[in-house]
């Protein structure tokens, strides 16, 4: 079945790179997303990659893929304290499917 | 961007009793909606797909006689507790794709805090 696995915590220094990996089964998967939630807040899709690319950076944020491995990483540099959230790893096999998300992996930023 | 609302909030109920929850894409439509469900510190739950004019699709284990989803139109689903338990509480999200476009993106609701004592 479905399934998405990352590490719970992560604690990084202020204006460090944070990098925080995410692994999945489903070699169908076409969409693989990263989504923040801050306390008490909703969902903020971060940024997204299509299971056909390997790499895509936007601003602060590098996505890496790699699709043999079924692994996905981001990379957060220069990571400062609003950073802090919980970072969520999903995917799905079509835009409009359900959307299978990993435990969440959060982020304590250090001073 | 696409907009999703939900109404209410948060709530908070007493045991026995049934909750509806809201979920409305308020500038396009949807013929599917999904309902999650996310307990304090963990994962969103994916509960079931609402699809519009016909029944919802339950994930394994969601009791769908316990949690009713009507998606009467293209912009509204809702979400119903029945005879709601203090296990029950819980954070409802909601989220929609936009019908017919070309994107990868599907839009959340700011989630429904259900507190039932």
């Amino acid at each position: 079945g479905e399934d998405v696995e990352q590490s719970l915590f992560l604690s990084v220094r202020e204006g460090d790179s944070s990098v925080i990996n995410c692994t999945y089964t489903d070699s169908s998967s076409t969409y693989l997303y990263w989504y923040k939630q801050e306390p008490g807040a909703g969902l903020q899709l971060l940024t997204y990659i299509f299971s056909n690319m390997d790499m895509k950076q936007d601003q602060r944020l590098t996505v890496l893929l790699n699709k043999k491995d079924k692994h996905l990483s981001l990379r957060i540099a220069d990571t400062q304290t609003g950073d802090s959230a919980i970072y969520f790893c999903a995917e799905s096999i079509r835009r409009d499917d359900k959307i299978i998300f990993g435990k969440g992996t959060r982020l304590h930023i250090l001073p | 961007g696409a907009v999703v609302s939900q109404h209410p909030s948060w709530v908070i109920c007493k045991s026995g009793t049934s909750v509806k929850i809201e979920c409305r894409s308020l500038d396009f439509q949807a013929t599917t909606m999904f309902w999650y469900r996310q307990f304090p510190k963990q994962s969103l739950m994916l509960m079931a797909t609402s699809n519009e004019g016909s029944k919802a699709t339950y994930e394994q284990g969601v009791e769908k006689d316990k949690f009713l989803i009507n998606h009467a139109s293209l912009t509204l689903s809702t979400l119903t507790v029945t005879s709601a338990h203090p296990e029950d509480s819980s954070f409802y999200i909601c989220s929609a794709g936009p019908q017919g476009e070309v994107s990868y993106e599907q839009y959340f609701g700011p989630g429904t805090r259900l507190t039932v004592t």
